[in-house]
């Protein structure tokens, strides 16, 4: 079935630094799916990538697709205190209708 | 704009106690999920559901049991408590899943097992 591997696991950056986070899958991607945990809350949606080069920007999170490298990329930029937490991707475990599976997560940390 | 409620967020079981989590939306999602994080390995699938009346095995089904009899609710049940249960629980619907449609999260049920 679907793996999905993050890296890093966890970062620290400046506030106002852009970084960028990244999902790689075991299989072919049929569609993509970042969420965004504050610590000890459930998880916030917060793009869903479906086609290959697909690119979708929210606020200043701008998420990729690269299926031809299985891939997803996940860039903030000018990072903000408020973009502290856990995100996570996810993705369809077995391909089309079936429930997503996600990687372990990305710990973010903002310092001033 | 309630969404996916848990009951309850917090709870402390002994070994071999039983209990029952509640996961509750209002949204008539056909598909319900749980999952279980634990530190260092993320969000695992335990059970889940396609339908009213229906359940599935996730990817860590052991020591837990579901059912699906009215289409908002899905119970997940511990029989006999273990220390490895010991985790945050969170139940997921959606419309479908997979394709085109996200996941909706309750936000948690923290469960100690000592």
């Amino acid at each position: 079935s679907q793996e999905l591997e993050q890296s890093p696991q966890s970062l620290i950056v400046q506030e106002g630094k852009n970084l960028t986070i990244n999902c790689t899958s075991s299989k072919t991607l049929y569609g993509l799916y970042w969420y965004k945990q504050k610590y000890g809350e459930g998880l916030i949606f917060l793009m869903m990538l479906q086609k290959g080069g697909e690119e979708k920007s929210h606020e200043k999170i701008t998420a990729k697709l690269d299926e031809k490298k299985q891939q997803s990329s996940l860039h903030i930029t000018a990072s903000q205190p408020s973009h502290a937490g856990i995100y996570l991707c996810g993705a369809p475990k077995g391909g089309g209708n079936t429930p997503l599976v996600f990687g372990k997560g990305t710990r973010l940390s903002v310092i001033a | 704009n309630a969404g996916v409620t848990q009951t309850p967020k917090f709870r402390v079981l002994k070994t071999g106690q039983s209990m029952t989590l509640l996961c509750a939306q209002d949204m008539n999602h056909e598909y319900m999920y749980w999952y279980r994080q634990d530190p260092g390995m993320g969000l695992r699938l335990i059970h889940y559901s396609v339908g009213e009346g229906t359940t599935a095995k996730g990817e860590v089904p052991d020591g837990y049991n579901v059912s699906r009899l009215k289409k908002q609710n899905f119970l997940l049940g511990l029989e006999s408590a273990a220390p490895s249960q010991t985790s945050v629980y969170f139940c997921a619907s959606s419309y479908f899943p997979g394709r085109n449609t996200e996941a909706f999260f309750g936000q948690g049920t923290r469960l100690t097992v000592v």
